[in-house]
């Protein structure tokens, strides 16, 4: 166990709908991270914030946004779903923001547009 | 841009023998991070072993070692005394700090352990 939780494990929605998934850091991290795993395919890094600011954007769609509250937790916002973006969405997180620093990930959870 | 490539899709290894993945990855930068990912079928991503771009010296976890090359832009993994529970998803990754932060994976090595 990392120490970092995401819910819902699980998602299954429609086309055009919009879902929140939400993510709680590890104790004392103050670095969130949000990545996109397509079937069998490899990360993609979507978006870091820390201590509640923006730090780093990745392949993030314009249908996609995030932010992070002032206790640290995470919520990735995807609206306007397409099939495509079924996946397994990971949240992370790591003590400060730096490159360097480890990332914690969590159990993630598995988006199905139907 | 930078790229990181993994062009072993699959690999299998005997228990006990011994195996390296390969990654090769691309960047203009001099200060950067690699890391080696393991994904079991719970899917849950645990790091194997990290490499400081500005250390000669090749990191080494118990078993699991790499062969840092940084002219070749090269980082491969090896894995000693393979064991069952090493199958798995690999995932090699770069960072930078650099102007932007970069987070970049490969597209993994699905390694299999004959018993």
């Amino acid at each position: 166990d990392s120490g970092v939780t995401q819910t819902p494990k699980h998602l299954i929605t429609a086309t055009g709908q919009r879902v929140t998934l939400r993510c709680s850091p590890r104790s004392g991290d103050l670095s969130v991270y949000w990545y996109q795993q397509s079937l069998d395919q490899g990360l993609q890094f979507l978006i870091q914030y820390y201590n509640g600011e923006e730090r780093a954007k990745g392949n993030i769609l314009e249908r996609f946004s995030a932010q992070q509250f002032p206790d640290l937790h995470s919520e990735l916002n995807l609206s306007s779903l397409e099939l495509g973006d079924s996946a397994l969405y990971f949240c992370a997180s790591s003590v400060g923001g730096h490159a360097d620093n480890e990332q914690f990930f969590g159990p993630g959870t598995r988006l199905t547009v139907l | 841009a930078q790229t990181v490539t993994q062009s072993q899709p699959e690999m299998s290894v005997q228990e006990a023998e011994t195996v390296t993945l390969s990654c090769t990855y691309d960047t203009s930068e001099s200060d950067y991070y690699l890391f080696w990912y393991k994904q079991p079928p719970s899917r849950q991503m645990i790091l194997v072993i990290r490499q400081e771009a500005y250390k000669q010296q090749n990191a080494t976890e118990n078993r699991f070692s790499v062969n840092f090359q940084k002219a070749a832009k090269s980082f491969s993994l090896k894995i000693s005394d393979s064991q069952l529970g090493d199958a798995a998803m690999y995932f090699c990754a770069y960072r930078s700090e650099g102007g932007t932060y970069k987070y970049i994976f490969g597209t993994g090595t699905r390694l299999k352990v004959l018993a």
